[in-house]
């Protein structure tokens, strides 16, 4: 399986500030395409995933242009330009490529 | 709109059905999947059908105990799970992938597994 590893683990942040999560995949998550197909979910407290990133660095609809993420290959980022207190909650990068799809083991962004 | 059911205690190796109902898209157009969430810890893909019944894929720890099905006349799917263990105990998502459109998940229904 691919493994999906994330850092930091926990990332206390300032209102205001930017914030940069790290993913790093076991094996290329390239596919026939010539894309790589890792996504990026938020997931606040007591609710359901939301997708933010999907395909490397496109935002899903709704999702603000404070986020962003880049990457290829085995190694990809996302970035938050000026964290908001809505941010707060845990990331997890997730790989589409390879069966079975895989999740990092998520990365909690709280506010100092 | 994803509606999860299904879920409850269920003592080890044990069996529980979970269904998942569908509405406001074509349901028979699109791949589904359940994932799970074991108490604290962080997510898990477990199983994915294809929009037509053809392809099923699933994560190791769950191989040869749970199977994936659908209804697309009803908008359902299924997770059946057999010889349950304490380590399934998770909340249990119904997801809707799409690589480009947005991933629609319900809402949970939890599963615990204990004597």
């Amino acid at each position: 399986d691919v493994v999906m590893t994330q850092s930091p683990l926990s990332l206390p942040v300032t209102l205001g500030q930017p914030a940069s999560i790290s993913c790093r995949s076991s094996q290329s998550l390239v596919y026939s395409g010539g894309n790589s197909k890792l996504n990026w979910f938020h997931q606040r407290p007591g609710q359901s995933p939301r997708r933010l990133i999907y395909k490397v660095s496109n935002r899903d609809s709704g999702v603000p242009d404070r986020f962003s993420g880049s990457g290829s290959g085995t190694d990809f980022t996302l970035k938050i330009s000026r964290v908001e207190a809505e941010d707060v909650g845990v990331y997890y990068c997730m790989q589409a490529t390879h069966w079975p799809w895989t999740f990092g083991q998520g990365t909690r962004v709280e506010i100092k | 709109q994803l509606v999860e059911s299904g879920g409850g205690l269920v003592q080890p190796g044990g069996s529980q059905r979970l269904s998942c109902a569908a509405s406001g898209f074509t349901f028979s157009s699109y791949w589904m999947s359940w994932a799970r969430q074991a108490p604290g810890r962080g997510l898990e893909w477990v199983a994915t059908i294809k929009y037509d019944g053809s392809e099923k894929y699933y994560v190791d720890a769950v191989k040869g105990r749970f199977a994936i099905s659908r209804d697309n006349a009803k908008n359902s799917v299924f997770l059946e799970m057999n010889s349950l263990r304490e380590d399934d105990t998770a909340v249990y998502y119904c997801a809707r992938y799409d690589d480009i459109a947005e991933v629609v998940w319900g809402l949970g229904t939890l599963v615990t597994v204990s004597s």
